[in-house]
């Protein structure tokens, strides 16, 4: 159980398109799921909280124009990436919290490789 | 305000030796505590989690952590180390309640040599 997915699992773009990322949980229902940015050789950086019905709550310093996110289901979150640059290239990882599950354990999905050309 | 301090980005061991990776966290309240591994261009898998109950845990692949509040240490062990468990290594720890996100420890790199 506690089964997260993301799709599409690697994508490339050229510079300037926009690239939707879905984060779904397949087994169980998430109101909070979380999205994050890793680059090479790093750990994880949060970029935004996301609360189903609600606005996402973006991380000091991220464009919250750029990287639109919406939670319009209790299974599904989006990450859009608007007018991707190759400076946006890198791994994008969703995690998410079941509701009424152990409190504050998350769930990670298989992450999104995006390269921006 | 929580955090992790990872000791070590690289951790070289041989095949069949023991292995320790190094987690200490700052936390203002009762945490919990987790480990995950991650394998190139792949997601977290998580290892094993401490939430408040036995201070020695045990988790998936042969490893374990053992909780010691005196010294804030979550450390990560595992008896023998197999080629297998080469990959990265993260240290998060959370509150126990709320919707606040993990906080992640910047990694260690294990590598093992044959």
């Amino acid at each position: 159980g506690a089964v997260v997915s993301q799709h599409p699992s690697w994508v490339i773009c050229k510079s300037g398109t926009s690239v939707k990322i879905e984060c779904r949980s397949l087994d169980f229902q998430a109101t909070t799921m979380f999205w994050y940015r890793q680059f090479p050789k790093q750990s994880l950086m949060l970029m935004a909280t996301s609360n189903e019905g609600s606005k996402a709550t973006y991380e000091q310093g991220v464009e919250k124009d750029k990287f639109l996110i919406n939670h319009a289901s209790l299974t599904l979150s989006t990450l859009t990436v608007t007018s991707a640059h190759p400076e946006d290239s890198s791994f994008y990882i969703c995690s998410a919290r079941a509701t009424g599950g152990m409190v504050n354990e998350q769930f990670f999905g298989p992450g999104t490789r995006l390269t921006v050309l | 305000a929580q955090s992790v301090t990872q000791l070590g980005s690289h951790v070289s061991v041989s095949e069949g030796a023991l292995v320790l990776l190094r987690c200490n966290y700052s936390s203002s309240v009762p945490p919990y505590l987790f480990w995950y591994v991650q394998y190139p261009n792949q997601g977290l898998q998580l290892l094993l989690k401490y939430t408040s109950a036995a201070t020695l845990v045990k988790g998936i692949n042969g490893f374990e952590a053992e909780f010691k509040k005196s010294e804030t240490s979550f450390h990560l062990t595992k008896p023998s180390a197999h080629m297998s468990d080469a990959a990265e290594y993260f240290c998060a720890v959370s509150p126990p309640s709320g919707n606040t996100p993990l906080v992640f420890g910047k990694g260690t790199r294990l590598s093992v040599i044959a």
